[in-house]
Parts: C-alpha cells; sequence; structure tokens
C-alpha cells in the first residue's frame, strides 16, 4: 500500500484562485519532504524542499511567494498555488524519505496530484 | 553538470520479450543510483536502488547493474508483461547534506509492450 499520500488526486480550479494539495507520510516521520512538478513527457522537476518546524528550501526560478509550502508536522507538508494560472496548470507530485541520514534510504512518492486552471 | 541522460527515449516490445534500459550519469560525488517505474498519472515506484559498492540488484523480473567506474546503469526486465508499459526513470543522488542528497532525474524512457 501508499505509504505517501497526497490528495487530492485531481482538482479544478478557476484562474486567479488557490488550491492546496496535501502530503502525508504514513506510518513514518519524514523531516523532509520534497515537492516536484511534471509536464506531460518531461521528468519530475524539484520545486522545493520542505523542512519540518522551518522555511522550505526553493530551487532556482521557483516563486516562493506563489508556491507556499508548510510542513507543519513530521508527517504532513502542503503545497498552497496561490493566484493560480493556465500555466501552473500540471501534475504535481511530492515525496518523502524515510530511514537515517547517510546512504541508500528510500525515498517514497506520492501518487501525485493533476491540477487544471481554467 | 551533474547530468542523469538516458536511452533509449521510447521502446516497443512484444509480450514476453526482454528489454534492457540504459541510464548514463555525471553526478559527482556519487551516493546512490535509483531506478523507478512511473505509470501515466502516476507517481513513481521504486524499484531497485545501488550504492556504490553494488553491481547487481534484482526485484522480480527486474534487473538492475551499475558499473560506477563507467558510471553506467542498465534495467533489464524480463518476460515482458503488459503491465510493465509505463515510464522507467533513472535517478541518482548525489551526496550532499541532509538525509537525501540532491536527486538528479533521467528524462525516462518509455516502454510500450504490446500483446
Amino acid at each position: 500500500g501508499a505509504v505517501v499520500s497526497q490528495h487530492p488526486s485531481r482538482v479544478i480550479c478557476k484562474s486567479g484562485t488557490s488550491v492546496k494539495i496535501e502530503c502525508r507520510s504514513l506510518d513514518f516521520q519524514a523531516t523532509t519532504m520534497f515537492w516536484y512538478r511534471q509536464f506531460p513527457k518531461q521528468s519530475l522537476m524539484l520545486m522545493a524542499t520542505s523542512n519540518e518546524g522551518s522555511k522550505a528550501t526553493y530551487e532556482q526560478g521557483v516563486e516562493k511567494d506563489k508556491f507556499l509550502i508548510n510542513h507543519a508536522s513530521l508527517t504532513l507538508s502542503t503545497l498552497t498555488v496561490t493566484s493560480a494560472h493556465p500555466e501552473d496548470s500540471s501534475f504535481y507530485i511530492c515525496s518523502a524519505s524515510s530511514g537515517l541520514r547517510g546512504r541508500g534510504n528510500t525515498i517514497y512518492f506520492g501518487e501525485g496530484s493533476w491540477l487544471t486552471v481554467v | 553538470k551533474n547530468q542523469v541522460e538516458q536511452s533509449p527515449q521510447s521502446l516497443i516490445i512484444l509480450e514476453g520479450k526482454n528489454c534492457t534500459l540504459q541510464c548514463n550519469y555525471t553526478v559527482s560525488p556519487f551516493s546512490n543510483l535509483r531506478w523507478y517505474k512511473q505509470d501515466t498519472g502516476r507517481g513513481p515506484v521504486s524499484l531497485t536502488i545501488m550504492t556504490f559498492s553494488e553491481n547487481t540488484k534484482s526485484n522480480g523480473r527486474y534487473t538492475a547493474t551499475l558499473d560506477a567506474d563507467t558510471k553506467q546503469s542498465s534495467l533489464h526486465i524480463t518476460a515482458s508483461q503488459l503491465s510493465d508499459s509505463a515510464s522507467y526513470i533513472c535517478v541518482v543522488s548525489a551526496r550532499g547534506s541532509g538525509n537525501t542528497g540532491k536527486l538528479i532525474f533521467g528524462q525516462g524512457t518509455t516502454l510500450q509492450v504490446k500483446p
């Protein structure tokens, strides 16, 4: 069964509104979660690293004020797309890492969330 | 520049046949290499993970190899099934701070298995 749960799996929102996507780690605590977006037929692109209890680290070119990330607990991180525009329509995926610092720990991906902005 | 390149970009095979997917990387310092299977519209699912000292690792009909000297990895699928149709992504982790380091994703190989 899934060890990282994302919700919602699909969401349609109107241009200018905000939408929140949740990422939960099941059965393990994840001090770090990652948020990706994926356009059709392209690879995953890291947007930001979400650290529990501290501010997220955004990749170059990702607007922190547009993509708000909150990692309020060891099992939950949220991504809020603010003032969404049609070009924000994409597949958003989170991942969480179990295990300790170092080599070989497993990274679990969520099932992803399809966002369509109309 | 840290890069992961996969080949072929896409592949069509008949059910029951074997196939091999390639992954070349230029990532330093190297931490580990992972192969993921991603069905269309779903999140990636881990198939294998290998560290520097591991040369091969199997997961059912999937066998991954790693040559850390030439910085090449392959994913061999045996006796393909229709359900193997998916994108296969090679992900290399660069050693760094934190518990996962930095992940560098390949573009993926899209495999289509036909009956």
